[in-house]
């Protein structure tokens, strides 16, 4: 089975810091993503990677950036947090080819306070 | 625009008591349609996609089907464990990179709950 693992199921933090969200994939997954997940507001891509060091802006990008040096791992950097990116984020992986499906982590519930 | 909308937001169902649920889409050039379901403090997990019009696909007490404007997830005598988020997500024809799913677009959800 695929497993996409985030490193941390909730996180507390105050505005103005800089927050690392980990997230590793073990299925050789060329892509990866990175969601937010927000009461009456779905799911929203906020970055995602198709390739190592490839990166691509998605549709709520403002306020955060994503590095992925490795194949299997994407960190979200959200570089000075603010109250309104309290959420939970989601991060995924999939196979390149369209239509193939996307496989979700747990989430991290961030909490800026 | 592309969009996405589910409906019912939320559905109480009777254990056995068969229903569907809706997902409507408007996307310039449909490359796929996709079934999610959520468990509370989880992660979306996949169920199904769908292609084209007409294609059904099923799996256990669950069916999903396919038009050119809507998808139905038919439930068919539900248990108290198929409580859940169930989401919708379709694919549109491809913006920036070709094979990349960052044009995936979800609705927000339909939440299940059976009684038993």
């Amino acid at each position: 089975d695929v497993k996409v693992t985030q490193s941390s199921r909730y996180l507390v933090k105050r505005t103005g810091e800089k927050v690392f969200l980990e997230c590793v994939q073990d299925m050789d997954h060329e892509n990866m993503f990175w969601y937010r997940q927000d009461p009456g507001l779905g799911l929203r891509l906020i970055y995602f990677s198709y390739d190592v060091k490839m990166k691509e802006k998605g549709d709520i990008p403002e306020g955060y950036s994503v590095s992925r040096e490795k194949k299997e791992r994407f960190s979200l950097i959200l570089e000075s947090a603010s109250t309104n990116q309290t959420s939970m984020y989601l991060c995924a992986s999939s196979y390149q080819s369209y239509n193939s499906p996307l496989h979700f982590g747990n989430g991290t519930r961030l909490t800026v306070t | 625009e592309d969009q996405v909308t589910q409906s019912p937001e939320a559905l109480r169902l009777q254990e056995g008591e068969s229903s569907s649920l809706n997902c409507s889409y408007t996307v310039s050039g449909l490359r796929g349609l996709f079934w999610y379901r959520q468990d509370p403090g989880k992660g979306p997990e996949f169920l199904f996609t769908l292609y084209s019009a007409g294609e059904e696909k099923e799996k256990e007490r669950l069916k999903a089907t396919l038009t050119k404007k809507e998808s139905f997830l038919h439930i068919t005598a539900p248990k108290p464990e198929d409580s859940a988020t169930y989401l919708c997500a379709v694919q549109a024809r491809v913006r920036g990179y070709g094979g990349s799913q960052g044009n995936l677009i979800f609705g927000k959800g339909t939440k299940l709950s059976v009684k038993p």
